[in-house]
């Protein structure tokens, strides 16, 4: 089975703090993404990753940067949190194109910045 | 980009009875339409999918359709049950991205 890890289910920051979420995949995948659910929003793409080092921006990235030094871990960076930072952070990756087109979804960080 | 739209956004059925949910999508180059299932406290997961070349797909009590023509697909559940109650979501894709609709709760009531 595929396995997403996500490193924490709730997190609450300052306004302000750097904020570090962490995403561990376990089946070799080339893609990640990192996404945001808010109600009635559903999910909004912040970046993807393709390949180890690389990176595109997705609908929302504005405040957000990433970082994938390894194949299986993706790390979604807020540089300076805002109160418009609260929200349900999910972690996704997929095998590369060609093969199954499913992708596989972590079981979220909900970010409280107070 | 795309725009994925989806609804109902709330929809309260009887036990027993048929779901329906509907999406429409805007880029005629979307090619992949997977449907997750949030459960509380959980990631998505899919529950069925389908590709542009199939007009319809069944996996026991869920059934996809798509009409490429007129942009929309539509989830099917029938003879629903109390653990069908959840957040669904459609989903339009070309290559790398995914775009999600905004969700339907669905609520089954015993």
């Amino acid at each position: 089975d595929v396995k997403v890890t996500q490193s924490s289910r709730y997190l609450v920051k300052r306004t302000g703090e750097k904020v570090f979420l962490e995403c561990v995949q376990d089946m070799d995948h080339e893609n990640m993404f990192w996404y945001r659910q808010d109600p009635g929003l559903g999910l909004r793409l912040i970046y993807f990753s393709y390949d180890v080092k690389m990176k595109e921006k997705g609908d929302i990235p504005e405040g957000y940067s990433v970082s994938r030094e390894k194949k299986e871990r993706f790390s979604l960076i807020l540089e300076s949190a805002s109160t418009n930072q609260t929200s349900m952070y999910l972690c996704a990756s997929r095998p590369g194109t060609g093969s199954s087109y499913e992708q596989y979804f972590g079981p979220g960080t909900r970010l409280t910045v107070t | 980009g795309e725009n994925v739209e989806q609804h109902p956004s709330t929809l309260s059925v009887q036990e027993g009875d048929s779901a329906v949910i509907k999406c429409t999508y805007s880029d005629s180059a979307s090619n992949y339409f997977p449907w997750y299932k949030q459960e509380l406290g959980k990631g998505p997961q899919l529950i069925i999918d389908i590709r542009s070349n199939v007009g319809e797909k069944k996996d026991q009590r869920i059934a996809v359709t798509l009409n490429k023509t007129a942009k929309h697909f539509s989830l099917h559940i029938t003879e629903t049950q109390p653990e069908d109650s959840a957040v669904y979501f459609c989903a339009a894709t070309y290559g790398n991205q995914f775009y999600f609709g905004t969700g339907t709760s669905l609520t089954v009531i015993p």
